[in-house]
């Protein structure tokens, strides 16, 4: 998708171990947000950053932890790795709380 | 906590006819409200985005419309194509973060 990218695409873990996954923008949009997708939940928030350093916890924060050192990059680290924590990851960013553009996704699956 | 719903869950239509897709929210205190599509194993792209002060927003063979008071918004599909086979999303802005239905799944059977 234009302006944002997600990496990897795809990753397989062993539960207990740290996972980070990436979204870049090159757009320059001030917010920049962590979803997971599953059956039958839609898309829920993680977390979400709101400018350099800035972040807070979507209702589904628990077990992982975000960094923002750069406007561009949106880090989501899941500490130790669980099963349930297998979905599809998408970040998404707008530029004032406006209309969303996401990322092409990250499945993960733990096992 | 805003709470979205989307009816029906899955929807078959033949080629040619003119379709609804309903959204409902339990909060009318919204920013904004944006549709998508998603194909399966893909992103999601953004179809329209009606703004809190708008009635309806329009794109090609697709409307949105937004009822705030009432907490709900229509997608009309107008000629429905095999090509608009995929699962439609809503999901509404609080202004702090958006909250998403799970979506009507579309299938246009040629």
């Amino acid at each position: 998708d234009a302006g944002i990218t997600q990496s990897p695409r795809h990753k397989v873990t062993e539960t207990g171990t740290p996972v980070t996954l990436r979204c870049h923008q090159t757009e320059n949009h001030r917010y920049m947000y962590w979803y997971r997708q599953d059956p039958g939940h839609g898309l829920r928030l993680i977390h979400y950053s709101y400018g350099v350093k800035d972040t807070d916890k979507g209702e589904v924060s628990d077990g992982y932890s975000v960094s923002r050192s750069k406007t561009e990059d949106f880090l989501l680290t899941l500490e130790s790795a669980t099963s349930s924590q297998t979905s599809v990851y998408f970040c998404a960013i707008t530029p004032d709380r406006d209309g969303y553009t996401f990322g092409s996704g990250t499945r993960l699956t733990v096992v | 906590k805003q709470e979205v719903t989307q009816i029906p869950a899955a929807l078959s239509v033949p080629e040619g006819e003119n379709l609804v897709l309903n959204c409902s929210f339990t909060d009318s205190a919204i920013y904004n409200l944006q549709w998508f599509r998603q194909d399966p194993g893909k992103g999601l792209t953004s179809l329209l985005l009606i703004q809190s002060s708008q009635r309806e927003q329009t794109s090609g063979r697709l409307n949105a419309s937004l009822d705030k008071s009432s907490g709900r918004s229509t997608l009309y599909i107008a000629a429905s194509q095999p090509g608009d086979s995929a699962t439609y999303l809503c999901a509404v802005n609080t202004g702090n973060q958006f909250y998403f239905g799970t979506g009507t799944s579309l299938t246009v059977i040629p």
